[in-house]
């Protein structure tokens, strides 16, 4: 059964910094892998798909990559919205997710 | 635009069934897609329960499996939820969603608390 494992489980930054946050799978997946953003009380947004894909929408600041099992999301400059929590998706497998709050 | 609403009691006993609707509006959910369960209990993250394709093929989270049955309404553009044999462990926020396919969530119902309490 392949797992997906999230780091950090979370971290402070600052408006304007540069985030990056690592999903790995146990497996190869074959970048089936998305990217959500939950705000505290609201239901999940899907940032990116297949692992580089940025759904219609979401700013550009936003990226996904992806190097054999370990895949990155990055947000170039952090901004006061972004603040939230970030899960990645492989199938039916959730990380466990990385809280960003302000420093 | 596609909306979806998640509808059904807030409160299920013990060893008893719990059933929600997601109602669609803005699209039928008969041309395509996948629509899809998650819940997330209180503080934690999410969990993916399953989903049902346009056509009337389900898929499940294998842990689940047993428990879970998720199917279409066509004539009333809606899809439901059902789970068996409820514990304190399925208190959770639901969340009814599209999927455009590879399980990908790509729009959101505004989830439900259902509380198992006797």
């Amino acid at each position: 059964d392949i797992q997906v494992t999230q780091s950090p489980s979370s971290l402070s930054a600052s408006v304007g910094d540069r985030v990056t946050i690592t999903c790995r799978s146990s497996q190869n997946i074959d970048n089936f892998l998305n990217w959500y953003q939950q705000k505290p009380g609201k239901a999940p947004e899907l940032l990116i798909y297949g692992a580089f894909t940025l759904q219609s929408g979401v700013p550009s600041r936003f990226s996904g990559s992806a190097s054999g099992t370990d895949f990155t999301l990055t947000i170039s400059s952090l901004q006061p919205e972004d603040f939230a929590t970030y899960y990645c998706q492989h199938r039916w497998a959730f990380g466990p997710g990385t809280k960003v709050d302000i420093k | 635009q596609v909306h979806l609403q998640e509808s059904g009691p807030g409160l299920v006993k013990p060893s008893e069934t719990l059933s929600l609707t997601c109602i669609v509006s803005g699209y039928s959910i008969t041309n395509d897609y996948y629509w899809a369960w998650i819940r997330q209990p209180p503080g934690k993250g999410l969990e993916w329960l399953g989903s049902v394709q346009h056509d009337g093929t389900p898929h499940h989270n294998p842990p689940l499996k047993s428990r879970v049955t998720i199917s279409l309404d066509t004539s009333k553009n809606q899809f439901s939820l059902k789970l068996t044999s409820v514990t304190a462990a399925d208190t959770a926020v639901y969340y009814c969603a599209r999927d455009k396919g590879g399980w990908v969530q790509s729009d959101w119902g505004q989830g439900t608390l259902v509380t198992v309490t006797s």
